[in-house]
């Protein structure tokens, strides 16, 4: 079946503009995770979605940084005024629960901020 | 805080070699622990999945242990082929309802 999809796969954009990233998780998947993959980094934590709970936040490095989940499915992380530090690429999870199970990882967006 | 360290940083055999990855973790309170690749540009695939109770999983020539008590996995790879180079990474959860810490992973490169 279908894997977890991520849009668009590259994005360019400008100091100061706002973007925004898609994540389409597998279908029946109540669990979605963002993550963020910097140069030289490992992957980071942004914010996990649990079914109709509230939302972790605890991984988002500011408040330019929100994520919503809309009818338990389609995820978008928005970044506000891009900062060049934002250059990464995002990567999206899904899994039927926040529990034992594996979490299946999307290609992920690469983004750049000139 | 739980960190999770990955040695090699990078890791090159040739053709047929069998080897090793080393995880560790700072924090032995683990739910379970995930070894996944990295193929360049790509995203992630999982590998192996060990939950805390387990000692080890294998799938093919894949082989994934787990001693929580020294903060330790590793990741065998048996008879290895130009195909496994991609890079590699640990993951811990630290509980039912959390997401993944990842070490920055192994970059291997098999020889033909």
């Amino acid at each position: 079946g279908a894997g977890v999809s991520q849009s668009p796969s590259n994005k360019v954009t400008e100091k100061g503009k706002d973007v925004e990233l898609r994540c389409d998780p597998i279908s029946g998947h109540t669990a979605l995770y963002w993550y963020r993959q910097s140069l030289g980094q490992g992957l980071e934590f942004l914010i996990y979605f649990q079914g109709n709970s509230a939302p972790d936040k605890s991984g988002l490095p500011s408040d330019r940084f929100s994520a919503e989940r809309t009818g338990g499915s389609v995820s978008t992380l928005t970044i506000q005024r891009t900062q060049q530090e934002d250059s990464a690429v995002y990567l999206c999870a899904s899994s039927f629960s926040g529990g034992a199970v594996e979490q299946y990882f999307g290609p992920g967006t690469r983004l750049t901020v000139t | 805080k739980q960190e999770v360290t990955q040695i090699p940083a990078a890791l090159s055999v040739p053709e047929g070699e069998n080897l090793v990855l080393n995880c560790s973790f700072t924090d032995s309170a683990i739910y379970n622990l995930q070894w996944f690749r990295q193929d360049p540009g790509k995203g992630l695939t999982s590998l192996l999945l060990i939950q805390s109770s387990q000692r080890e999983q294998t799938s093919g020539r894949l082989n994934a242990s787990l001693d929580k008590s020294s903060g330790r996995s590793t990741l065998y790879i048996a008879a290895s082929q130009p195909g496994d180079s991609a890079t590699y990474l640990c993951a811990v959860r630290p509980g039912a309802g959390t997401a993944l810490i990842f070490g920055k992973g192994t970059t291997l490169s098999v020889s033909s």
